[in-house]
This record gives C-alpha cells, sequence and structure tokens, in this order.
C-alpha cells in the first residue's frame, strides 16, 4: 500500500509565476491536509479537503491561495502570483474516513520544498 | 483543541529508553492525546495515539496519567534514527495543530 505521494518534490519558481503542487492520498483515504513549514518554523495547518469539498480553510492565506480535491484525481495546493515569503515545505497529509477522532490519524507525504527566486 | 507544553530538547544515550513528557492539563473528554514526530525535513510520521488508557505499538508506548493531564512517551530502546523532533497534540479530529515539540537528541 502506497504512502501518501507528492509532486514534484522540488519546485522552483520565479517571482509572479504560479505553482501547483499535487497530493494523492493513500489508497482508501478520502480526506486530503495541507500544511507549510516556513525555514527554521513550525508546521502550520492550511486547509482540510474531503472529495469535492473544502471542509475547514482557516489557515490558508486569504489571496493567491486555493485548494482542491477532485472526484478524480489528486489535491491541488495552487500558488498564484508567487512571492519569496512562500518558499517554504509543503505537507500533504491523508486520513482514512471514520466516526470518531480514534481514526484520524493523519499520514504524511514527503513535502514539496518550494523555491521562489 | 487543548495546549500542550513539551520540553524544547532532551538527550537519551543510544540503546536506552527515551520518555518524552507532555503537558495538557486544559485537555477535553473528547480529546486524544497523539505523538508525531518529524525526522530533519522529512513529512511528520505518525507514532501512537490513545484516549484513557496506556497503549503500546510497535514504535512506542504511550502512559496517560488516570487524570489525563499529562502523559509520556516511551521508545524503550532509542537508536540513533530516533533523533528528531517529537510533537505531543491534543486532538479530536480535523486539523492538527503542531506546538515546537521536543527535539530528542539521541547520542552513541
Amino acid at each position: 500500500n502506497a504512502g501518501v505521494m507528492q509532486n514534484p518534490r522540488h519546485l522552483v519558481r520565479r517571482r509572479g509565476q504560479e505553482a501547483r503542487l499535487r497530493c494523492s492520498p493513500m489508497k482508501g483515504h478520502s480526506h486530503v491536509y495541507w500544511y507549510r513549514q516556513l525555514p527554521e518554523e513550525g508546521l502550520k495547518f492550511m486547509v482540510y479537503l474531503q472529495k469535492e469539498n473544502i471542509i475547514d480553510e482557516s489557515g490558508m492565506p486569504k489571496e493567491r491561495f486555493s485548494a482542491e480535491f477532485p472526484k478524480e484525481g489528486p489535491s491541488i495546493l495552487r500558488i498564484q502570483q508567487v512571492v519569496r515569503g512562500d518558499s517554504a515545505a509543503y505537507f500533504c497529509a491523508s486520513s482514512p474516513p471514520g466516526p470518531a477522532a480514534s481514526s484520524y490519524e493523519q499520514y504524511f507525504g514527503p513535502g514539496t520544498r518550494l523555491t521562489v527566486t | 483543541d487543548a495546549k500542550t507544553t513539551q520540553p524544547p530538547s532532551m538527550d537519551c544515550a543510544e540503546g536506552r529508553a527515551a520518555n518524552l513528557p507532555c503537558n495538557h492539563s486544559t485537555i477535553s473528554g473528547n480529546e486524544y492525546v497523539y505523538w508525531y514526530r518529524q525526522i530533519h525535513s522529512q513529512g511528520p510520521q505518525y507514532i501512537i495515539h490513545g484516549l484513557k488508557n496506556n497503549e503500546t505499538n510497535e514504535m512506542a508506548s504511550l502512559i496517560i496519567t488516570e487524570d489525563r493531564k499529562s502523559s509520556t512517551l516511551i521508545l524503550p530502546h532509542a537508536t540513533l534514527r530516533d533523533t528528531a523532533v517529537y510533537y505531543c497534540i491534543a486532538y479530536q479530529g480535523g486539523k492538527l495543530i503542531f506546538g515546537q515539540g521536543t527535539e530528542l537528541s539521541v547520542k552513541p
């Protein structure tokens, strides 16, 4: 059973370009979460999605950032008009569906390192 | 989610048990105690979780006090590869809120 897949692993963009980060959850997982880790800082929650629905986007910056998890295909985190401050590691996690927090363990991917030049 | 408090750093000798404490005095009845770790700049790794009872798996043991205000993660025989930042999180689903964690250094 393959783990959470993220691609690309490293992404370099110039200021003003768009960055698209992809996340394929573990087989059977229908919940996806995105987290960001700025250099020398801790992990910060960004957004929580289920298939075709955004459940919690309280950690998403108000502008330039969007996320989707379509019925078919991977989850996408999109950053428009990137700036140097967007340089960070972006981690995706997935969890299985379940009625209680006991089944909510999240499994993380290896991350995408975004560098904005 | 309840706030957790952990020591910023700890050392442990290779082969010895590593005991990582966590205080969560404001934890609510439906919040689980979850432990994750992050090795260098890799993705966080789930370790173990529990509600009231002590738990054990192939990676670690989790001891939760009877009043649930604190817990201890135990790595029974620490190896150099266990050097990482360990996060204790009070969790009831949805987003994980990571604190600063404990930086564990396992030394030969």
